[in-house]
């Protein structure tokens, strides 16, 4: 069964300042994705940056970027120029990538960010 | 593009009771998965349906069920409701076939069991 950790429960930076979220994740498995989701207040599930386990490129998301280390089990997320709107709860997700297409998200216990002004 | 929507937003029941949930997803997305959310247990997985069929299940008893209609809307029922089934439940969609995987989520039902 896979597993991912999120070793840091609460983060707090001020506006503008660089944060990095850590994520960690076990598996068997070759050939999968990684997600970060955010969770405002709102408790809608926003899809923040995806990455596929074959691509050694990191993905970027205009702010957002992520450090995939594969041979680690490794994905942090980079988030630049820090905004107030950026206040939420982050999770990490892992998915197998399924022959046949099935899906299932398993995710990390989650990171509560404060962006202060 | 309309989101995914979920019925109701909010719920109250009693121990002992049944209740189902509602989800449309995305129009043109053909996979729903359902996540339970709660203080102490996280984000955990309980099913996801594809095309009427259950493609995936996660480890909860079998008070919780769900099925897809053809229009691809998905509902999950809960019989028997305990005060543990109190929770966040999220509905996701995505469209289905392997290559496209991203999930997008609903705003959820928060069930209160009394």
């Amino acid at each position: 069964a896979q597993t991912v950790t999120q070793s840091q429960p609460e983060m707090s930076v001020q506006e503008a300042e660089t944060v990095t979220l850590s994520c960690t994740y076990d598996t068997s498995e070759n050939n999968y994705y990684l997600f970060w989701y955010k969770q405002p207040p709102s408790r809608q599930m926003i899809l923040v940056i995806r990455q596929e386990a074959y691509k050694q490129q990191n993905a970027t998301e205009n702010r957002f970027s992520v450090n995939f280390q594969k041979a680690a089990k490794s994905f942090s997320l980079k988030i630049s120029d820090s905004q107030l709107g950026d206040t939420a709860m982050y999770f990490c997700a892992f998915m197998k990538a399924y022959s046949q297409g099935a899906q299932k998200l398993v995710f990390g216990q989650g990171t509560r960010l404060t962006i202060n002004p | 593009k309309a989101g995914v929507t979920q019925t109701p937003r909010y719920l109250i029941k009693t121990r002992g009771q049944q209740v189902t949930l509602s989800c449309s997803p995305i129009s043109g997305h053909r996979s729903v998965s359902w996540y339970q959310q709660t203080p102490g247990q996280g984000l955990q997985f309980l099913f996801e349906y594809f095309s009427e069929t259950q493609r995936n299940k996660g480890n909860f008893p079998g008070r919780f069920s769900g099925r897809q209609f053809s229009n691809s809307r998905s509902e999950m029922n809960v019989s028997t409701l305990e005060l543990g089934d109190s929770a966040l439940y999220l509905c996701a969609s995505s469209l289905g076939p392997a290559e496209h995987y991203e999930q997008y989520f609903g705003p959820g039902t928060r069930l209160t069991v009394t």
